[in-house]
């Protein structure tokens, strides 16, 4: 089993949609939650950076954290065709040390 | 203010030669990740280093590779000896110390073995 699980999709959602993306894990220790963006042959790019359990907002995207479940989610709001690109999440358990991720979920936001 | 820069972008070697991938990391940044990326994976932690010290290494295949962080100069990953199985992309990230929320990357080498 995969310290962290995530969803490779393909998925594919109209203009304008609320989008969800998740990740499970197992190790209970991760406490640094993160969210990366990456277009096709570019590097990831750090969209939401969240500690511990709750909920955090930056614009059109929300993070969700449940450590009691060991789950965790993003939520894009009016999903615009620029959005399509692969989410991966990734986790630690310190700050500064390796991150752990998801294999990543293929987005594709359809005008 | 630059980004994390790599160099070369692009890497092709014969099966047997040694590649060198470069990375310099944000200004003012002092902690340099590397991370492999295969086709269709995520991306797998190799090496951590600050300046002139390996900090964690864990995820370092155990022969061939290497990592450096020199006092001056860029971070180095170098790779002896090149596989069909090295073919990837390398993607080094940056972040300034501790409670820093989150690494920068870079754009990545992708380096292909013929």
């Amino acid at each position: 089993q995969k310290e962290v699980e995530q969803d490779p999709g393909p998925l594919s959602v109209p203009e304008g949609a609320i989008v969800s993306l998740n990740c499970t894990y197992s190790n209970s220790a991760f406490q640094y939650f993160m969210w990366y963006r990456q277009y096709s042959r570019k590097g990831p790019e750090l969209l939401m950076y969240t500690y511990s359990s709750g909920n955090k907002e930056d614009g059109r995207f929300t993070a969700q954290v449940d450590k009691s479940s060991k789950y965790i989610s993003l939520f894009i709001r009016d999903s615009q065709p620029s959005d399509s690109a692969t989410y991966l999440c990734a986790m630690s358990a310190h700050g500064n040390e390796k991150l752990t991720f998801g294999t990543g979920t293929r987005l594709t936001i359809i005008p | 203010n630059a980004g994390v820069m790599q160099n070369p972008r692009h890497l092709v070697r014969r099966r047997g030669q040694e590649a060198r991938l470069r990375c310099s990391p944000m200004k003012g940044h002092s902690h340099v990740y590397w991370y492999r990326q295969l086709p269709e994976e995520g991306l797998k932690f190799m090496v951590y280093l600050q300046k002139e010290n390996i900090i964690d290494e864990s995820g370092m295949p155990k022969e061939r590779f290497s990592a450096e962080f020199p006092k001056e100069g860029p971070s180095i990953l170098r790779i002896q000896q090149v596989v069909r199985g090295d073919s990837a992309a390398y993607f080094c990230a940056s972040s300034p110390g501790a409670g820093s929320g989150g690494y920068t990357f870079g754009s990545g080498t992708r380096l292909t073995v013929v």
